[in-house]
């Protein structure tokens, strides 16, 4: 069966500092990958997906990159964490074509 | 005007009450719509599936789509306290390239009163 991992569940970093999240999938291959964020009230917003390894596509200029250097793994990065990053990061994998997503268990992430 | 409208909430409810919970949308082309649910500080959970209009049942759930009013929904039966999260509607059309894009409500938090 399918499972995704996602790490760390809990983050506390300063202003100004870097940021690497990593998401992987194990039990398929070649799966379409995407990055949200969820602030309170506001819904999910769609960071970045990914369709195979090195293909990125930005839904919204920020802060934030994104990459995939193997077919089941995705990272989020950051050089420079501000305030308004901080928010509830969740993974996500889907077979393609109208089967929906599974997500991670997500990172919450605070800048302080 | 939001591709996909969904009131917030927060709805309680007394246990084994019927719940009805409901989006609307703007885009047509959608047509693969979902349910999901989420626990506090967890990931969304697929819940419900639907292709196109029509009905579908599992359990205590019962999804509804209404494209001719581009109107879906979600009933539970019989709720009970674990029922109690926020759901969240979400749609998409054909992507391509083989990409789903979601598009997803803001969620409506429910809770279930003992």
């Amino acid at each position: 069966s399918q499972t995704i991992h996602q790490w760390p569940a809990t983050l506390v970093q300063p202003v100004g500092s870097p940021l690497s999240l990593e998401c992987t999938v194990e039990g398929t291959s070649n799966p379409n990958l995407y990055w949200y964020r969820q602030a309170a009230g506001r819904g999910l917003q769609l960071l970045f997906y990914s369709v195979g390894i090195g293909q990125i596509s930005s839904e919204v200029p920020q802060n934030l990159s994104a990459s995939r250097p193997q077919d089941r793994q995705f990272i989020l990065s950051s050089k420079k964490l501000l305030l308004s990053d901080s928010g509830f990061y969740l993974c996500a994998w889907s077979p393609g074509r109208g089967n929906g997503y599974t997500f991670g268990s997500g990172t919450r992430l605070t800048v302080v | 005007q939001k591709e996909v409208e969904q009131d917030p909430g927060p709805l309680s409810v007394p246990e084994g009450a019927i719940v009805s919970l409901n989006c609307t949308y703007s885009n047509s082309a959608f047509q693969y719509f979902m349910w999901y649910r989420q626990y506090s500080r967890k990931g969304p959970e697929l819940l419900m599936y639907t292709y196109s209009s029509g009905n579908k049942e599992d359990g205590r759930f019962t999804a509804q789509v209404d494209k001719s009013s581009k109107y879906i929904s979600l009933f539970i039966r019989d709720s009970q306290p674990s029922d109690s999260a926020t759901y969240l509607c979400a749609m998409s059309a054909e992507g391509s390239f083989g990409n789903e894009k979601l598009t997803f409500g803001t969620g409506t938090r429910l809770t279930i009163i003992p």
